[in-house]
């Protein structure tokens, strides 16, 4: 199973900030399966990026994913007011798909 | 628009069974898999396993294998997720979420169902 971790745990900035999380694999995650959600308290995530770095629909470009093989990172580059909340990376080349422990943006 | 929606809070004994029912709406269900992932409380996201509708191919978490079965009633447009021999650590919020493509990342989700067991 692929172990997923990110860092850090909780990430303090102030809205118009530039946010970067980072997720590293335990082993390579195949044919470039890493997505990112976002979760907002008493809700279910929302799917921000796939395939490393392909916007789902209706994502604004301020969110951009990169990396490659271990190490991945997520990059929020002007924070908005709703963008404070929980990501979480999830690899889906190989089985059990897996995600990692999250980060949370919390208002500085 | 694509809507998910699955059945209410359930309170289980140890040793219980459940069953968690997500009826889609908005699109065509046989086109696309369903995933289902679940959120014990302060704890990462789980992935428990997988259905293709269209043929009703699935895939299951080893860690889950044996108690954990997924299947789909494709004239209701309904997908359940059934797990036996609960204890008191799956007590968790169980999602239902749409297949992006086949085993990929989950585009829509339902709004989740809180399972607790409790004795």
């Amino acid at each position: 199973e692929i172990v997923l971790t990110q860092s850090p745990g909780t990430l303090s900035l102030s809205p118009g900030e530039r946010a970067t999380l980072s997720c590293r694999a335990s082993q390579s995650v195949s044919s470039s399966y890493l997505a990112w959600y976002q979760q907002k308290p008493g809700q279910a995530p929302w799917l921000l990026i796939y395939g490393i770095s392909r916007r789902a629909t209706g994502i604004p470009d301020r969110f951009s994913g990169s990396g490659s093989g271990t190490d991945f990172t997520l990059t929020i580059s002007r924070l908005e007011p709703e963008d404070f909340a929980v990501y979480y990376c999830q690899q889906y080349g190989s089985s059990p798909l897996t995600f990692g422990g999250g980060t949370k943006v919390e208002i500085k | 628009q694509v809507q998910l929606v699955q059945s209410g809070a359930e309170v289980k004994k140890p040793g219980a069974s459940v069953k968690v029912s997500c009826k889609a709406s908005g699109y065509t269900f046989a086109n696309y898999g369903l995933h289902w992932v679940r959120q014990a409380p302060g704890q990462r996201l789980e992935w428990m396993g997988w259905i293709y509708v269209g043929n009703g191919d699935t895939k299951y978490s080893q860690k889950l294998q044996g108690r954990v079965t997924i299947t789909r009633d494709t004239s209701a447009n309904t997908a359940y997720m059934e797990l036996s021999g609960l204890r008191s650590d799956d007590t968790a919020v169980y999602y239902c979420a749409r297949d992006l493509g086949v085993m990929e990342p989950c585009d829509y989700w339902g709004q989740g169902t809180l399972v607790t067991v409790s004795s």
